[in-house]
Protein backbone atom coordinates (compact mmCIF):
# COMPACT_ATOMS: atom_id res chain seq x y z
CA UNK A 1 0.00 0.00 0.00
CA UNK A 2 1.00 3.83 -0.87
CA UNK A 3 2.60 4.98 2.83
CA UNK A 4 3.19 9.25 3.63
CA UNK A 5 5.94 9.79 5.56
CA UNK A 6 6.05 13.28 7.32
CA UNK A 7 8.19 14.09 10.62
CA UNK A 8 6.50 13.71 14.03
CA UNK A 9 7.24 17.32 14.96
CA UNK A 10 8.74 20.47 13.67
CA UNK A 11 9.11 23.69 15.98
CA UNK A 12 9.13 27.25 14.83
CA UNK A 13 9.18 30.50 16.58
CA UNK A 14 6.31 33.03 15.82
CA UNK A 15 7.27 35.19 12.54
CA UNK A 16 9.39 32.46 11.50
CA UNK A 17 8.89 30.03 8.13
CA UNK A 18 7.72 26.44 8.87
CA UNK A 19 8.24 23.94 6.40
CA UNK A 20 6.49 20.29 6.30
CA UNK A 21 7.44 17.36 4.52
CA UNK A 22 5.96 14.42 3.04
CA UNK A 23 7.69 11.72 1.41
CA UNK A 24 5.88 9.21 -0.90
CA UNK A 25 6.95 7.32 -3.78
CA UNK A 26 6.81 9.86 -6.78
CA UNK A 27 3.89 11.50 -5.11
CA UNK A 28 5.08 14.45 -7.56
CA UNK A 29 2.53 12.15 -9.93
CA UNK A 30 -0.03 12.70 -7.60
CA UNK A 31 -2.37 15.46 -6.10
CA UNK A 32 -1.62 16.26 -2.52
CA UNK A 33 -3.78 17.96 -0.03
CA UNK A 34 -3.33 19.32 3.55
CA UNK A 35 -5.35 19.15 6.48
CA UNK A 36 -4.88 21.11 9.67
CA UNK A 37 -6.17 19.56 13.20
CA UNK A 38 -6.63 21.24 16.26
CA UNK A 39 -7.62 18.91 19.30
CA UNK A 40 -11.45 18.45 19.23
CA UNK A 41 -12.12 20.44 16.29
CA UNK A 42 -13.02 19.34 12.92
CA UNK A 43 -10.00 18.92 10.76
CA UNK A 44 -9.41 21.70 8.03
CA UNK A 45 -8.44 21.97 4.47
CA UNK A 46 -5.25 24.14 4.07
CA UNK A 47 -3.78 23.10 0.67
CA UNK A 48 -5.46 21.56 -2.04
CA UNK A 49 -3.95 19.72 -5.48
CA UNK A 50 -0.21 20.36 -4.18
CA UNK A 51 -0.62 24.61 -3.90
CA UNK A 52 -4.02 26.16 -4.06
CA UNK A 53 -5.84 27.60 -1.24
CA UNK A 54 -9.29 27.27 -0.50
CA UNK A 55 -11.35 30.63 0.29
CA UNK A 56 -10.46 31.78 3.41
CA UNK A 57 -7.54 30.60 4.03
CA UNK A 58 -4.21 32.96 4.64
CA UNK A 59 -1.39 33.43 1.83
CA UNK A 60 0.89 32.28 4.77
CA UNK A 61 0.09 28.86 3.67
CA UNK A 62 1.66 27.62 0.30
CA UNK A 63 2.67 24.02 -0.81
CA UNK A 64 4.60 22.42 -3.15
CA UNK A 65 5.14 19.07 -5.30
CA UNK A 66 7.84 17.41 -7.11
CA UNK A 67 9.61 14.26 -7.01
CA UNK A 68 9.24 12.15 -4.37
CA UNK A 69 8.68 14.72 -1.59
CA UNK A 70 5.81 17.29 -1.12
CA UNK A 71 6.10 20.65 1.55
CA UNK A 72 3.63 22.55 2.91
CA UNK A 73 4.96 25.99 4.15
CA UNK A 74 3.56 28.28 6.44
CA UNK A 75 5.40 31.38 6.65
CA UNK A 76 4.72 34.12 9.30
CA UNK A 77 3.97 32.14 11.49
CA UNK A 78 1.67 32.48 14.26
CA UNK A 79 0.67 30.92 17.93
CA UNK A 80 -2.68 30.06 15.93
CA UNK A 81 -0.59 27.67 13.75
CA UNK A 82 0.09 25.47 16.19
CA UNK A 83 -1.89 21.80 15.16
CA UNK A 84 -1.50 18.82 13.41
CA UNK A 85 -1.04 18.47 9.75
CA UNK A 86 -1.64 15.96 7.74
CA UNK A 87 -0.89 16.02 3.65
CA UNK A 88 -2.91 13.25 1.77
CA UNK A 89 -2.97 11.79 -1.79
CA UNK A 90 -5.44 9.10 -3.77
CA UNK A 91 -3.68 5.86 -4.43
CA UNK A 92 -5.63 4.72 -7.65
CA UNK A 93 -3.48 1.60 -7.69
CA UNK A 94 -5.44 0.43 -4.67
CA UNK A 95 -8.30 2.85 -5.18
CA UNK A 96 -7.78 3.80 -0.99
CA UNK A 97 -7.54 7.29 0.36
CA UNK A 98 -3.82 7.39 2.22
CA UNK A 99 -3.21 10.42 4.75
CA UNK A 100 0.40 10.94 6.19
CA UNK A 101 1.85 10.38 9.56
CA UNK A 102 0.94 13.53 10.64
CA UNK A 103 3.26 16.36 11.76
CA UNK A 104 2.77 18.43 15.49
CA UNK A 105 3.87 22.20 14.92
CA UNK A 106 4.74 23.62 17.76
CA UNK A 107 4.98 27.69 18.07
CA UNK A 108 7.96 28.24 20.59
CA UNK B 1 -22.78 26.57 4.79
CA UNK B 2 -21.49 23.23 5.22
CA UNK B 3 -22.46 21.30 8.00
CA UNK B 4 -21.96 17.58 8.79
CA UNK B 5 -23.17 16.38 12.61
CA UNK B 6 -22.08 12.84 13.40
CA UNK B 7 -23.63 10.64 16.15
CA UNK B 8 -24.00 7.37 17.51
CA UNK B 9 -20.77 6.97 19.25
CA UNK B 10 -19.89 5.65 22.78
CA UNK B 11 -18.95 2.79 24.79
CA UNK B 12 -19.82 -0.65 23.23
CA UNK B 13 -18.53 -3.81 24.24
CA UNK B 14 -15.87 -5.88 22.20
CA UNK B 15 -17.35 -8.32 19.38
CA UNK B 16 -20.56 -5.96 19.23
CA UNK B 17 -22.27 -3.95 16.80
CA UNK B 18 -22.81 -0.10 16.62
CA UNK B 19 -23.93 2.04 13.41
CA UNK B 20 -22.70 5.80 13.11
CA UNK B 21 -24.54 8.13 11.43
CA UNK B 22 -23.77 11.76 9.61
CA UNK B 23 -26.37 14.19 9.48
CA UNK B 24 -25.82 16.58 6.17
CA UNK B 25 -27.00 20.27 5.70
CA UNK B 26 -25.79 23.33 3.54
CA UNK B 27 -25.46 21.38 -0.05
CA UNK B 28 -26.69 18.89 -2.22
CA UNK B 29 -26.00 15.91 -0.42
CA UNK B 30 -26.47 13.32 -2.99
CA UNK B 31 -24.41 14.94 -5.23
CA UNK B 32 -21.40 14.11 -3.71
CA UNK B 33 -19.18 11.29 -2.47
CA UNK B 34 -18.39 10.87 1.16
CA UNK B 35 -16.00 9.38 3.54
CA UNK B 36 -15.84 8.31 7.01
CA UNK B 37 -11.82 8.39 8.58
CA UNK B 38 -10.86 7.78 12.36
CA UNK B 39 -8.60 9.09 14.68
CA UNK B 40 -7.78 6.73 17.76
CA UNK B 41 -5.99 7.55 20.85
CA UNK B 42 -2.79 9.55 20.31
CA UNK B 43 -2.44 8.66 16.52
CA UNK B 44 -3.07 10.16 13.25
CA UNK B 45 -6.02 10.25 10.62
CA UNK B 46 -6.99 7.15 9.22
CA UNK B 47 -9.13 6.42 6.03
CA UNK B 48 -11.97 4.18 6.37
CA UNK B 49 -14.54 3.83 3.43
CA UNK B 50 -16.38 6.05 0.73
CA UNK B 51 -18.89 6.20 -1.21
CA UNK B 52 -20.22 7.35 -4.71
CA UNK B 53 -23.08 10.18 -4.48
CA UNK B 54 -25.50 7.67 -5.64
CA UNK B 55 -24.41 4.91 -3.09
CA UNK B 56 -23.87 2.61 -6.13
CA UNK B 57 -19.87 2.19 -5.26
CA UNK B 58 -17.79 2.05 -2.46
CA UNK B 59 -14.36 0.90 -0.89
CA UNK B 60 -12.61 0.01 2.37
CA UNK B 61 -9.35 0.34 3.89
CA UNK B 62 -7.92 -2.92 4.69
CA UNK B 63 -8.09 -2.42 8.47
CA UNK B 64 -11.95 -2.40 8.24
CA UNK B 65 -12.79 -4.29 5.15
CA UNK B 66 -15.30 -7.02 5.52
CA UNK B 67 -16.71 -5.88 9.16
CA UNK B 68 -17.57 -1.79 8.35
CA UNK B 69 -20.10 -1.20 6.19
CA UNK B 70 -20.33 2.45 4.63
CA UNK B 71 -23.95 3.38 2.72
CA UNK B 72 -25.96 6.45 2.73
CA UNK B 73 -29.88 7.59 2.31
CA UNK B 74 -30.37 10.41 0.17
CA UNK B 75 -33.94 10.98 0.94
CA UNK B 76 -32.55 11.78 4.40
CA UNK B 77 -29.33 13.91 3.73
CA UNK B 78 -27.64 10.98 6.36
CA UNK B 79 -24.85 9.23 5.90
CA UNK B 80 -24.24 5.77 8.27
CA UNK B 81 -21.00 3.53 9.38
CA UNK B 82 -22.00 -0.08 10.46
CA UNK B 83 -19.43 -1.49 12.55
CA UNK B 84 -19.42 -5.16 13.22
CA UNK B 85 -16.92 -7.14 15.01
CA UNK B 86 -15.74 -4.31 17.34
CA UNK B 87 -11.91 -4.45 18.94
CA UNK B 88 -10.38 -2.52 21.09
CA UNK B 89 -8.16 -1.52 18.03
CA UNK B 90 -11.76 0.32 16.79
CA UNK B 91 -11.57 2.98 19.60
CA UNK B 92 -11.29 6.09 18.07
CA UNK B 93 -13.03 9.68 17.30
CA UNK B 94 -15.06 9.24 13.91
CA UNK B 95 -14.84 11.95 11.17
CA UNK B 96 -17.39 12.04 8.03
CA UNK B 97 -16.19 14.07 5.24
CA UNK B 98 -17.81 15.84 2.12
CA UNK B 99 -15.24 15.10 -0.63
CA UNK B 100 -14.55 17.80 -3.94
CA UNK B 101 -13.43 16.45 -7.21
CA UNK B 102 -11.94 13.21 -7.21
CA UNK B 103 -9.66 13.35 -3.44
CA UNK B 104 -10.23 16.64 -1.81
CA UNK B 105 -11.85 16.13 2.20
CA UNK B 106 -13.15 19.77 1.71
CA UNK B 107 -15.33 19.43 4.87
CA UNK B 108 -15.40 17.27 8.19
CA UNK B 109 -17.67 16.53 10.93
CA UNK B 110 -16.71 17.88 14.72
CA UNK B 111 -16.29 13.13 14.96
CA UNK B 112 -17.81 11.12 17.13
CA UNK B 113 -15.90 8.86 20.36
CA UNK B 114 -16.45 5.47 19.68
CA UNK B 115 -14.94 3.35 22.53
CA UNK B 116 -14.72 -0.25 22.55
CA UNK B 117 -14.46 -2.18 25.87
CA UNK B 118 -13.24 -5.43 26.46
Amino acid sequence: SYVLTQPPSVSVAPGQTARITCGGNNIGSKSVHWYQHKAGQAPVLVVYDDSDRPSGIPERFSGSNSGNTATLTITRVEAGDEADYYCQVYDSTSDHFVFGTGTTVTVL
Amino acid sequence: QVHLVESGGGVVQAGKSRRLSCAASGFFFSSYAMHWVRQAPGKGLEWLAVISDDGSKNSYSDSVKGRFTISRDNSKDTLYLQMNSLTSDDTAVYFCSKVDGESIFDSWGQGTLVTVSS
